[in-house]
This record gives C-alpha cells, structure tokens and sequence, in this order.
C-alpha cells in the first residue's frame, strides 16, 4: 500500500536555527515527490516537485532532495514568516496524490 | 478567476442534513481533484475528474457521497445525510495536466463542515 510518513509531527525553531524536515514513502512506480506549504485556514501551496533520487530543487530559504525511500527540506535560517505545516505528497501511476499528515514549524523570533 | 474558488467557506448542518459544496477551478483546468482534510492530517484523496469524466472515486468513503462535474468546469461534492464523522474540510485542486500528471495542484481554501 502506498504510504508516506512525516516526521517530525511538530519543529519549534529560534529564528536562524537550520534544520530538516523528513518524508519518508513506499509507492509502487513513483511519478514525483511534492513538497507543499499550508498556512492555517488556508488550502495547501506547491512549493516542489522531485522527480528522481539524486534530484534537488532550491526555493529561498528552502531545499528539498530526494532519495530512493526519502525525502528531506532543509530550512536554512529560517525567519518566523516560514511558520506553516509543511506536506509531503507522493503520486502514483494513478490520479491519486497521497499526502502526508505533515510536520508542523513553528519559527520564533 | 485567478485561483480556485470554493464555497462555503464554512458550513454547519444538524446530523441527516444534505449538503452540497461547490468548486469553482481555474478556467482551463482540465484535472479536478476532490480531498478531505480532518484536523491535523493531510489531505485524503476523494475523487478525480477529467474534464467532465469521473475516472476515480475510490476514496468516497460511501455512497452518501457524491460528486458532479458535468459541463468539465464548476464541480459539486454532495453529502446526504450528513454524519458528524463528516465534519472536516473539503479541498477542491485543480490542475492543467491530465491525470494531475506531475504537475503541481492548485488547492482552494477549503469548505469546512461541522456535522451537529
């Protein structure tokens, strides 16, 4: 079964701490990896896709990368506007997108 | 519109109500995707069309569930006879590849419904 898990459930950050957020994932026939942001009340924002291991994309303060199993974004000095839920989401050779439950980041000033 | 409109934006109904939410995607969209988002998850996939054509709903989690898109644009999720294990938020996406493909899916703010 298709399945992709988060962790951690929730980062409390000081305001120029670097840190990484981990998307691990099995899928059968992986058509890309999606990193999205998700303010409160508000739907899901792309942020990247990844199509391949060995594949980076850099956006800002943000870098994702992917493995064959996992995924990682590596928040670089990050600033308190960067607060959000960050989901991980993979597809499949269907339609479907499966999403993780997300890591919560709370950035202090 | 510029973006993917949904409505309402909040919905509250008593337990065996009907409800019906509307997706308005981006003109030319050709994907719509409906999802279900309960607090603190992720979204889970609900249904897929192409165009005018439902061509997955195997996430509706029974048959009190029911989606439309019949001229390929606007789309409405109905819910009869609402449960409170419904109560969560609704995300309509959209996106300009077929099948969603690789491309990025652009998501509405949501419908949230609260079942009494």
């Amino acid at each position: 079964e298709d399945q992709v898990t988060q962790s951690p459930e929730a980062l409390r950050l000081q305001e120029g701490e670097s840190s990484s957020l981990n998307c691990s994932y099995t899928v059968s026939g992986l058509r890309g990896l999606f990193w999205y942001r998700q303010d409160p009340g508000k739907g899901p924002e792309f942020l990247f896709t990844l199509y391949s291991a060995g594949e980076e994309k850099e956006k800002e303060r943000l870098k994702a990368t992917l493995t064959k199993k996992e995924s990682f974004l590596h928040i670089t000095a990050p600033k308190p506007e960067d607060s959000a839920t960050y989901l991980c989401a993979v597809q499949d050779g269907g339609f479907k997108t499966i999403f993780g439950a997300g890591t919560r980041l709370f950035v202090k000033a | 519109g510029a973006g993917v409109s949904q409505s309402p934006r909040y919905k509250v109904a008593k337990r065996g109500q009907d409800v019906a939410l509307r997706c308005d995607p981006i003109s030319g969209h050709v994907s719509l995707f409906w999802y279900q988002q309960a607090l603190g998850q992720g979204p889970e996939f609900l249904t897929y069309f192409q165009n005018e054509a439902q061509l997955d709903k195997s996430g509706l989690p029974s048959d009190r569930f029911f989606a439309e898109r019949p001229e390929g644009s606007v789309s409405t999720l109905k819910i009869q006879r609402t449960q409170q294990e419904d109560s969560a938020v609704y995300l309509c996406a959209s996106s300009s590849a077929v099948g969603g493909g690789t491309g990025e899916l652009f998501f509405g703010e949501g419908s949230r419904l609260t079942v009494l």
